[in-house]
């Protein structure tokens, strides 16, 4: 059974930095693309990129390019995503799901991240 | 690029069916055929219910079905049920080879 499990909810201070991790389990991890899902409260998904954990190639939404950092190590079968300096905008459940061709065909849990002062 | 355009809200009665349409462009939904939809429960994760255009996933229920012409997806269900309230979601590969969502649809079933 495929399986994303992902890090625990976090409260963060404007500024601060912050790396949530995504576990995959049941699958080869390295054969496809994983992906990270923003929603802010009360909102819609939104895309934010994708990276594939065999070569690290990764893929962000121009919303997002240089605003986050996708990342893996596959040798824990992990993907991240971080930020080196959060705001209160951050404020959102982020999911990562795993991409086969080009949907999203499992998802973890996702983890919220409360940024506030 | 900008997310695709749906209704925000679709209601319909116990049996009847209705429709969900997402409008893109030709860099997204009209350009290929990886148009996905999405249903998602209050504090829930995403579920997919149909890709590349019209797919059901195995244990999807045949209620749901999807069709796409020109840069317009549709989500048809069929036989509506109490369990069919939620929000949907449009989704569609791009031409920068990225991803975008539709704003949503939240469905009420009367």
């Amino acid at each position: 059974e495929v399986q994303l499990v992902q890090s625990g909810a976090e409260v963060k201070k404007p500024g601060e930095s912050l790396k949530i991790s995504c576990e995959g389990s049941g699958y080869t991890f390295t054969t496809y693309w994983i992906g990270w899902v923003r929603q802010m409260p009360g909102k819609g998904l939104e895309w934010m990129g994708v990276i594939y954990p065999g070569d690290s190639d990764t893929r962000y939404s121009p919303s997002f390019q240089g605003q986050v950092t996708i990342s893996v190590d596959k040798s824990f079968n992990t993907a991240y995503l971080q930020w080196s300096s959060l705001k209160a905008s951050d404020t959102a459940i982020y999911f990562c799901a795993r991409r086969y061709n080009s949907h999203f065909d499992s998802w973890g849990q996702g983890t919220l991240v409360t940024v506030s002062s | 690029q900008s997310a695709l355009t749906q209704p925000a809200s679709v209601s319909g009665s116990p049996g009847q069916s209705i429709t969900i349409s997402c409008t893109g462009t030709s860099s997204d939904v009209g350009g290929y055929n990886y148009v996905s939809w999405y249903q998602q429960h209050p504090g829930k994760a995403p579920k997919l219910i149909i890709y590349d255009v019209s797919n059901r996933p195995s244990g999807v229920s045949n209620r749901f079905s999807a069709s796409e012409s020109g840069n317009m997806a549709s989500l048809t269900i069929s036989g509506l049920q109490a369990e069919d309230e939620a929000d949907y979601y449009c989704s569609s590969y791009t031409s920068s080879s990225t991803g975008v969502f539709g704003g949503g649809t939240k469905l009420t079933v009367l």
